[in-house]
């Protein structure tokens, strides 16, 4: 299956820092989404890209759909301590009701945020 | 109050033995999907099903099986021939629409350990 790399694999930074992450693919997604998962519970969605070069914002979070349609970052600025937990990067390539609109996500394998008070 | 639920949230079976996990949905998401967690590393696909009745292989389907019989409920059986099925097991549902992604909703997870 299509794999996606996600970097860096763990991040220890103090309150306050900005915090940058990414994925690339082997392969071309046309929709990017990034999701935040606590300890033991299931992922929620932070931001969702559809079109490359897309750039949107959530609060403190800025993510990047790659122009390539391989690629897409994740920014989180002025950490804070709720911000701790799991990343991960997830692609879709959607072809469309009648060739499987419902197919399920290729995840990264994540970024571990670790925040020093 | 509206969401998607997975129980028990702690399962323990010996080896040798099938388990079901159950998931169920009161969101009247038309979608629903099995992905399996292990440690360190991304959520995979397991099964997806768009409809009621009908369901497709992801990308490890080898050693489970699910049914779909109604649209609340998407079910996945966890068989012997799973060659090593401990793992956080994960639920999502979602609307079909043809024209754009849908969010999946995620729903608390099953941690299944085989002893």
């Amino acid at each position: 299956g299509q794999q996606l790399n996600q970097s860096p694999q763990s991040m220890f930074i103090q309150e306050g820092e900005d915090v940058s992450m990414n994925c690339t693919s082997s392969s071309i997604f046309n929709t990017w989404l990034w999701y935040k998962q606590d300890p033991g519970e299931g992922p929620v969605l932070l931001i969702a890209l559809y079109k490359a070069g897309e750039l949107t914002s959530n609060g403190r979070l800025t993510a990047q759909f790659g122009i390539t349609r391989k690629d897409s970052f994740l920014n989180i600025s002025a950490s804070i301590p709720s911000d701790v937990g799991i990343y991960f990067c997830a692609g879709q390539l959607f072809q469309g009701y009648s060739g499987g609109g419902a197919d399920g996500l290729t995840f990264g394998k994540g970024t571990h945020l670790i925040i020093q008070p | 109050d509206g969401g998607i639920t997975q129980s028990p949230k702690y399962l323990f079976r010996k080896e040798g033995q099938n388990v079901t996990l159950s998931c169920e949905q009161n969101l009247n998401h038309d979608a629903m999907y099995w992905y399996r967690q292990d440690p360190g590393q991304g959520l995979r696909l397991i099964y997806y099903s768009q409809i009621v009745n009908d369901f497709q292989k992801g990308d490890i389907a080898e050693g489970y099986s699910v049914s779909r019989e109604k649209k609340e409920s998407f079910p996945l059986t966890v068989t012997s021939a799973q060659k090593n099925p401990t793992a956080f097991y994960l639920c999502a549902s979602s609307i079909v629409l043809a024209s754009t992604y849908n969010e999946q909703f995620f729903g608390p997870g099953t941690r299944l350990t085989v002893l």
